[in-house]
């Protein structure tokens, strides 16, 4: 079992749908991160956080420590937000290494 | 424009080749990552350097080494290629700590 679970592996949606991706976790964390790997290959850092919630435009991320589990979230999707989003988790016994999971390909039509 | 600056984007090597990866940042970095990319497989991490005079093996160092030439540069090298080491690469830098991560543009990299 891998250490960094994403879910759904891909997925589909419509122009304006509410999009969630998850999360779950099997270590203990000092830090989540979700980056955005676009069609073109570039990785850009979306969040980090370690507790509560963040908002960045229509991007929402969350996470609960006990239960080990983030969400990401974007809201009146768009065909610019399709692209493949990546967990990663970063163990605060491992100095700032990361652990990734394997990304959700998000395809959103117009 | 401040990041992470990989060179070469795309390569090709034939079996037995060597060839070295530069990357560069400019953002004051303490620390510096190589990661490799295969289909259905997360990021893994290959080599990283927590600090300018220090590197580290990752999850799949054997078949590379690195060298930090100095805060700004890590470099990666493959002694001779394999067929298995075909891959995207990326490199990425961080400040350390408790603070985000800036990735390079990535190599795609083909041996053949």
């Amino acid at each position: 079992k891998n250490e960094v679970e994403q879910s759904p592996q891909n997925l589909t949606a419509q122009e304006g749908e509410f999009i969630t991706i998850n999360c779950s976790y099997s270590v203990g964390i000092s830090a989540l991160h979700w980056l955005q790997q676009h069609p073109g290959g570039g990785i850009v850092s979306l969040f980090m956080l370690s507790s509560g919630k963040k908002k960045h435009g229509r991007l929402i991320a969350t996470i609960n420590i006990q239960e080990k589990h983030s969400s990401l979230h974007i809201t009146a999707s768009h065909p610019r937000d399709s692209a493949v989003y990546i967990c990663a988790v970063r163990s605060g016994g491992s100095g700032s290494r990361l652990t990734f999971g394997e990304g959700t390909q998000l395809t959103v039509n117009p | 424009n401040a990041g992470v600056t990989q060179t070469p984007k795309f390569q090709v090597l034939k079996t037995g080749q060597s060839m070295t990866l530069q990357c560069a940042q400019d953002m004051n970095h303490n620390s510096m990552y190589w990661y490799r990319q295969d289909p259905g497989m997360g990021l893994r991490l290959i080599y990283y350097s927590a600090s300018e005079g220090t590197t580290d093996k990752g999850e799949v160092p054997n078949g590379y080494n690195v060298s930090r030439l100095n805060k700004r540069e890590f470099s990666l090298r493959l002694e001779s290629a394999a067929p298995s080491q075909t891959s995207v690469y990326f490199c990425a830098s961080s400040p350390g700590g408790a603070y985000g991560y800036t990735f390079g543009s990535g190599t795609r990299l083909t041996v053949v």
